[in-house]
């Protein structure tokens, strides 16, 4: 079974705070997604990585950056985090031509 | 650019009968792909069919079926025989075609409450 993991269900960060969230998959996948998701909004791409250190903005880009060093690890970076990003964040990866394969989500709460 | 609607913020249906959930989608990508996901109260997101925009036949998974409509844009899931278990967030996403490497858009989610 492919396992996509994140490192925090929940995490509750002051504003102004670094903040890092954690994807890791276990199936040599090449692309891996960073979504956030809202009520009424659905999820929406923020960034996504179709190889190691390479990257691409999603759709809303703003406020954040993104880390992929290792092909099983892909991070996504909250510079200075604002309670405006207080979000469910999903993580998902996939195999050319197949469905993505998502994480539990971390619920973000900042304060 | 892509777009996908879910007209329907919510939706009941009675233990054991069918229940549709509307997608609408625009795209100009002549190729392209149209998903169903589950999303439990939980929060992780369970695959649940695919539909190939050159698939000559709707698509069905057990007790899943997309009713495709390609001249109407609409990608309907349909639930047969609906258990307790379907409650959950319903989402259509889209891929588009070419190098996009697999990136969805999604739609505003349905909720589905399954009575018993």
């Amino acid at each position: 079974d492919v396992k996509v993991t994140q490192s925090s269900r929940y995490l509750v960060k002051r504003t102004g705070e670094k903040v890092f969230l954690e994807c890791v998959q276990d199936m040599d996948h090449e692309n891996m997604f960073w979504y956030r998701q809202d009520p009424g909004l659905g999820l929406r791409l923020i960034y996504f990585s179709y190889d190691v250190k390479m990257k691409e903005k999603g759709d809303i880009p703003e406020g954040y950056s993104v880390s992929r060093e290792k092909k099983e690890r892909f991070s996504l970076i909250l510079e200075s985090a604002s309670t405006n990003q207080t979000s469910m964040y999903l993580c998902a990866s996939k195999r050319e031509f197949y469905e993505q394969y998502f994480g539990p989500g971390t619920r973000l709460t900042v304060t | 650019a892509q777009k996908i609607t879910q007209t329907q913020p919510g939706m009941f249906v009675q233990e054991k009968e069918a229940v549709t959930l509307d997608c609408t989608y625009d795209t100009s990508d002549p190729s392209y792909g149209l998903f169903w996901y589950k999303q439990p109260s939980s929060g992780e997101m369970i695959f649940l069919i695919y539909q190939g925009s050159y698939d000559q036949q709707n698509a069905t998974e057990g007790r899943y079926s997309l009713n495709f409509q390609k001249a109407r844009k609409s990608a309907n899931l349909v639930i047969s025989a609906s258990q307790l278990g379907d409650s959950a967030m319903y989402f259509c996403a889209m891929k588009a075609g070419g190098t996009s490497y697999g990136k969805l858009t999604f739609g505003q989610g349905t909720i589905l409450t399954v009575h018993p």
